[in-house]
Protein backbone atom coordinates (compact mmCIF):
# COMPACT_ATOMS: atom_id res chain seq x y z
CA UNK A 1 0.00 0.00 0.00
CA UNK A 2 1.34 3.33 -0.45
CA UNK A 3 1.83 5.32 2.80
CA UNK A 4 1.66 8.66 3.76
CA UNK A 5 4.12 10.74 5.81
CA UNK A 6 2.73 13.65 7.91
CA UNK A 7 4.96 15.86 10.77
CA UNK A 8 3.75 14.87 14.35
CA UNK A 9 2.52 17.98 15.13
CA UNK A 10 1.96 22.00 13.95
CA UNK A 11 1.07 25.12 15.73
CA UNK A 12 -0.78 28.02 14.43
CA UNK A 13 -2.31 31.31 15.58
CA UNK A 14 -5.76 31.86 15.46
CA UNK A 15 -7.00 33.76 12.11
CA UNK A 16 -3.49 32.75 10.64
CA UNK A 17 -3.39 30.21 7.23
CA UNK A 18 -2.40 26.82 8.02
CA UNK A 19 0.19 24.64 5.83
CA UNK A 20 -0.42 20.67 6.23
CA UNK A 21 1.99 18.61 4.84
CA UNK A 22 1.68 15.48 3.48
CA UNK A 23 4.20 13.25 1.89
CA UNK A 24 2.91 10.36 -0.33
CA UNK A 25 6.45 9.73 -3.00
CA UNK A 26 5.13 6.28 -3.92
CA UNK A 27 1.90 7.02 -4.46
CA UNK A 28 0.47 5.45 -7.96
CA UNK A 29 -1.31 6.86 -10.99
CA UNK A 30 -5.35 5.68 -9.76
CA UNK A 31 -4.90 7.04 -6.06
CA UNK A 32 -6.31 9.94 -4.59
CA UNK A 33 -5.54 12.21 -2.12
CA UNK A 34 -8.28 12.48 0.48
CA UNK A 35 -7.93 14.97 3.75
CA UNK A 36 -9.78 13.86 6.43
CA UNK A 37 -9.62 15.28 10.59
CA UNK A 38 -10.56 14.10 13.72
CA UNK A 39 -11.65 16.69 16.36
CA UNK A 40 -11.30 15.89 20.03
CA UNK A 41 -13.60 13.16 21.11
CA UNK A 42 -15.25 12.69 17.75
CA UNK A 43 -15.21 10.55 14.82
CA UNK A 44 -13.17 11.92 11.82
CA UNK A 45 -14.67 13.78 9.38
CA UNK A 46 -13.70 14.49 5.35
CA UNK A 47 -12.46 17.65 4.78
CA UNK A 48 -11.57 17.50 0.95
CA UNK A 49 -9.87 15.03 -1.68
CA UNK A 50 -8.27 15.43 -5.13
CA UNK A 51 -6.07 13.72 -8.01
CA UNK A 52 -4.07 16.54 -9.91
CA UNK A 53 -5.39 19.26 -9.78
CA UNK A 54 -5.77 21.55 -6.71
CA UNK A 55 -9.14 22.11 -4.97
CA UNK A 56 -11.01 24.56 -2.78
CA UNK A 57 -14.41 23.57 -0.65
CA UNK A 58 -15.80 25.57 1.74
CA UNK A 59 -13.56 23.76 4.40
CA UNK A 60 -9.81 24.24 2.95
CA UNK A 61 -7.84 24.14 -0.32
CA UNK A 62 -5.88 21.03 -1.43
CA UNK A 63 -2.55 22.01 -3.30
CA UNK A 64 -1.27 18.74 -5.22
CA UNK A 65 2.59 18.97 -6.78
CA UNK A 66 2.92 18.23 -10.04
CA UNK A 67 4.33 14.91 -9.43
CA UNK A 68 1.78 14.08 -7.06
CA UNK A 69 4.69 12.38 -4.34
CA UNK A 70 3.05 16.12 -1.74
CA UNK A 71 0.42 17.64 -1.40
CA UNK A 72 -0.54 20.52 1.47
CA UNK A 73 -3.76 20.90 2.95
CA UNK A 74 -4.34 24.77 3.63
CA UNK A 75 -6.73 25.98 6.25
CA UNK A 76 -7.13 29.70 5.31
CA UNK A 77 -7.98 31.47 8.40
CA UNK A 78 -7.44 29.11 11.70
CA UNK A 79 -9.94 28.85 14.06
CA UNK A 80 -10.01 27.47 17.94
CA UNK A 81 -12.17 25.25 16.49
CA UNK A 82 -10.02 24.06 13.57
CA UNK A 83 -8.06 22.42 16.31
CA UNK A 84 -7.93 18.43 15.30
CA UNK A 85 -5.71 15.64 14.40
CA UNK A 86 -5.33 15.69 10.08
CA UNK A 87 -4.93 12.70 8.46
CA UNK A 88 -3.31 12.76 4.94
CA UNK A 89 -4.75 9.22 3.27
CA UNK A 90 -4.58 7.72 -0.09
CA UNK A 91 -7.80 5.60 -1.95
CA UNK A 92 -7.19 3.70 -4.76
CA UNK A 93 -9.92 3.94 -7.15
CA UNK A 94 -9.04 1.15 -9.21
CA UNK A 95 -10.80 -1.49 -8.70
CA UNK A 96 -7.41 -4.24 -7.21
CA UNK A 97 -5.94 -5.31 -3.92
CA UNK A 98 -5.68 -2.46 -2.14
CA UNK A 99 -9.73 -1.20 -3.47
CA UNK A 100 -11.78 -0.01 -0.09
CA UNK A 101 -8.89 0.21 1.81
CA UNK A 102 -8.08 3.57 3.86
CA UNK A 103 -4.77 3.66 5.51
CA UNK A 104 -4.88 6.19 8.23
CA UNK A 105 -1.46 6.96 9.22
CA UNK A 106 -0.28 8.76 12.09
CA UNK A 107 -2.02 12.54 11.21
CA UNK A 108 -0.95 16.00 12.72
CA UNK A 109 -1.97 17.41 15.54
CA UNK A 110 -2.83 21.03 14.72
CA UNK A 111 -3.35 23.09 18.24
CA UNK A 112 -4.46 26.65 17.24
CA UNK A 113 -3.52 29.02 19.88
CA UNK A 114 -5.71 32.02 20.37
CA UNK B 1 -30.92 13.63 12.00
CA UNK B 2 -27.57 11.49 13.38
CA UNK B 3 -25.56 10.15 10.02
CA UNK B 4 -24.00 7.28 11.12
CA UNK B 5 -24.69 6.42 14.83
CA UNK B 6 -23.72 3.54 17.17
CA UNK B 7 -24.53 2.32 20.60
CA UNK B 8 -23.56 1.86 23.12
CA UNK B 9 -21.44 5.53 23.27
CA UNK B 10 -18.94 3.47 26.43
CA UNK B 11 -18.99 0.21 27.28
CA UNK B 12 -17.01 -1.51 30.19
CA UNK B 13 -16.63 -4.96 30.58
CA UNK B 14 -14.66 -8.15 32.01
CA UNK B 15 -12.16 -9.88 30.44
CA UNK B 16 -13.97 -13.16 29.26
CA UNK B 17 -17.33 -11.64 28.60
CA UNK B 18 -19.26 -10.84 24.69
CA UNK B 19 -20.46 -8.07 24.08
CA UNK B 20 -22.23 -6.49 20.76
CA UNK B 21 -21.74 -2.74 19.09
CA UNK B 22 -24.16 -1.49 16.82
CA UNK B 23 -24.15 0.89 14.40
CA UNK B 24 -27.01 2.02 11.78
CA UNK B 25 -26.52 4.54 8.61
CA UNK B 26 -29.42 6.80 7.81
CA UNK B 27 -27.65 7.71 4.40
CA UNK B 28 -28.34 5.08 1.79
CA UNK B 29 -25.15 3.92 1.68
CA UNK B 30 -24.29 0.66 0.70
CA UNK B 31 -20.95 -0.13 2.14
CA UNK B 32 -20.56 0.60 5.65
CA UNK B 33 -16.93 0.36 7.89
CA UNK B 34 -15.28 -1.07 11.36
CA UNK B 35 -12.16 0.66 12.36
CA UNK B 36 -10.41 0.23 15.54
CA UNK B 37 -8.52 3.20 17.11
CA UNK B 38 -5.81 2.10 19.83
CA UNK B 39 -4.24 4.18 22.66
CA UNK B 40 -2.15 5.88 20.07
CA UNK B 41 -4.71 7.15 17.92
CA UNK B 42 -3.85 5.00 15.24
CA UNK B 43 -6.92 4.28 12.74
CA UNK B 44 -7.22 1.09 11.51
CA UNK B 45 -9.77 -0.75 9.14
CA UNK B 46 -11.06 -3.94 10.44
CA UNK B 47 -13.75 -4.94 7.93
CA UNK B 48 -16.21 -3.47 5.52
CA UNK B 49 -19.40 -4.71 4.20
CA UNK B 50 -21.15 -3.96 0.32
CA UNK B 51 -24.42 -4.80 0.19
CA UNK B 52 -24.61 -6.66 3.09
CA UNK B 53 -21.48 -8.91 2.11
CA UNK B 54 -18.07 -8.89 3.40
CA UNK B 55 -15.67 -7.48 1.37
CA UNK B 56 -12.84 -6.41 3.32
CA UNK B 57 -11.24 -8.38 6.72
CA UNK B 58 -7.66 -6.88 7.65
CA UNK B 59 -6.46 -10.07 9.56
CA UNK B 60 -8.64 -9.51 12.44
CA UNK B 61 -9.09 -12.45 15.24
CA UNK B 62 -12.17 -14.24 14.87
CA UNK B 63 -13.24 -13.33 17.76
CA UNK B 64 -14.40 -10.47 15.90
CA UNK B 65 -17.77 -11.43 14.21
CA UNK B 66 -19.48 -8.55 11.94
CA UNK B 67 -22.93 -8.56 10.90
CA UNK B 68 -25.04 -6.91 8.36
CA UNK B 69 -28.95 -7.44 8.89
CA UNK B 70 -29.39 -4.77 5.76
CA UNK B 71 -27.53 -2.77 4.67
CA UNK B 72 -28.39 0.30 6.59
CA UNK B 73 -26.67 -2.01 9.62
CA UNK B 74 -23.30 -3.25 10.39
CA UNK B 75 -22.95 -4.41 14.04
CA UNK B 76 -19.31 -6.07 15.53
CA UNK B 77 -20.11 -8.64 17.74
CA UNK B 78 -16.84 -9.71 20.40
CA UNK B 79 -16.77 -13.19 22.06
CA UNK B 80 -13.94 -13.60 24.99
CA UNK B 81 -12.69 -9.90 25.37
CA UNK B 82 -9.06 -9.73 26.27
CA UNK B 83 -7.43 -6.21 27.79
CA UNK B 84 -6.03 -6.00 24.33
CA UNK B 85 -9.59 -4.98 22.86
CA UNK B 86 -9.78 -1.83 25.17
CA UNK B 87 -9.93 0.91 22.46
CA UNK B 88 -12.26 3.02 20.35
CA UNK B 89 -14.07 1.39 17.37
CA UNK B 90 -15.43 3.63 15.25
CA UNK B 91 -18.02 2.68 12.16
CA UNK B 92 -18.30 4.23 9.04
CA UNK B 93 -20.25 4.21 6.10
CA UNK B 94 -19.51 5.23 2.36
CA UNK B 95 -21.89 5.69 -1.22
CA UNK B 96 -19.97 3.00 -2.84
CA UNK B 97 -16.69 0.56 -1.57
CA UNK B 98 -14.16 2.04 -4.41
CA UNK B 99 -14.09 4.18 -6.77
CA UNK B 100 -14.78 7.89 -7.06
CA UNK B 101 -17.85 8.02 -4.35
CA UNK B 102 -15.90 6.92 -1.35
CA UNK B 103 -16.38 9.67 1.07
CA UNK B 104 -16.54 8.01 4.31
CA UNK B 105 -19.15 9.36 6.97
CA UNK B 106 -17.55 8.29 10.88
CA UNK B 107 -19.80 7.58 13.78
CA UNK B 108 -19.59 9.10 16.89
CA UNK B 109 -17.36 6.09 18.61
CA UNK B 110 -17.84 3.57 21.19
CA UNK B 111 -15.30 3.39 23.67
CA UNK B 112 -14.74 -0.36 24.56
CA UNK B 113 -12.44 -0.96 28.23
CA UNK B 114 -11.75 -4.20 29.23
CA UNK B 115 -10.92 -4.63 32.46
Amino acid sequence: DAKTTQPNSMESNEEEPVHLPCNHSTISGTDYIHWYRQLPSQGPEYVIHGLTSNVNNRMASLAIAEDRKSSTLILHRATLRDAAVYYCILRDVDLGANAGKSTFGDGTTLTVKP
Amino acid sequence: DTAVSQTPKYLVTQMGNDKSIKCEQNLGHDTMYWYKQDSKKFLKIMFSYNNKELIINETVPNRFSPKSPDKAHLNLHINSLELGDSAVYFCASSQEWWGLQETQYFGPGTRLLVL
